[in-house]
């Protein structure tokens, strides 16, 4: 089964433009983690934030997460063409198992 | 270093014949995990490794799918008698597992199976 869902499923942008992308999710976690996935390089792993934190920077990517809300998103600012790719986010539950739940993804579509 | 590596890259077998997919992880990661991506969906998680055991098999389809895990490094997925639902990208990761805290997986490439 699959624990979170990504919104928007599809986004088409322009070179230059910030990209969002939020991911919401069901039950408790201990992280929530971003992946991205494109045909060249198989699933690369952007940012973990914990359940502990709100906020996560990394270049150019931010990362937000509303335990609340049991939602978090994704910016992408000023994106370039490389940024293509297909953009999941994970849950891990518990400390007994580090499995990850995947969302259904979004495809990001960035042109130059 | 080396990343994860998976073998096959590709294989294509008939309905009901058994397939064994092997993942290599990164050396020193105690965690390693399968998964299962069909075609244009996110990640199905199938097993957890904590070493050699095996602490999460909930994610096993059916009793058709097994995997090992040999010496903290090596695991293969077996699939007996497949079906063609089981036509799937096969992705296998690894992590650092300490104390319980959470850290990044690094996946293999995958191995892309096509049942006929």
């Amino acid at each position: 089964s699959q624990q979170g869902e990504e919104d928007p499923q599809a986004l088409s942008i322009q070179e230059g433009e910030n990209a969002t992308m939020n991911c919401s999710y069901k039950t408790s976690i201990n992280n929530l983690q971003w992946y991205r996935q494109n045909s060249g390089r198989g699933l690369v792993h952007l940012i973990l934030i914990r359940s502990n934190e709100r906020e996560k920077h990394s270049g150019r990517l931010r990362v937000t997460l509303d335990t609340s809300k049991k939602s978090s998103s994704l910016l992408i600012t000023a994106s370039r063409a490389a940024d293509t790719a297909s953009y999941f986010c994970a849950t891990g539950g518990s400390y007994n198992t580090d499995k990850l739940i995947f969302g259904t993804g979004t495809r990001l579509q960035v042109f130059p | 270093g080396a990343g994860v590596s998976q073998s096959p890259s590709n294989k294509v077998t008939e309905k009901g014949k058994d397939v064994e997919l092997r993942c290599d992880p990164i050396s020193g990661h105690t965690a390693l995990y399968w998964y299962r991506q069909r075609l244009g969906q996110g990640l199905e998680f199938l097993i957890y490794f904590q070493g050699n055991s095996a602490p999460d098999k909930s994610g096993l389809p059916s009793d058709r799918f097994s995997a090992e895990r040999t010496g903290e490094s090596v695991s293969t997925l077996t699939i007996q008698r497949t079906q063609q639902e089981d036509s799937a990208v096969y992705l296998c990761a690894s992590s650092l597992s300490i104390g319980g805290r959470a850290y990044e997986q690094y996946f293999g490439p995958g191995t892309r199976l096509t049942v006929t």
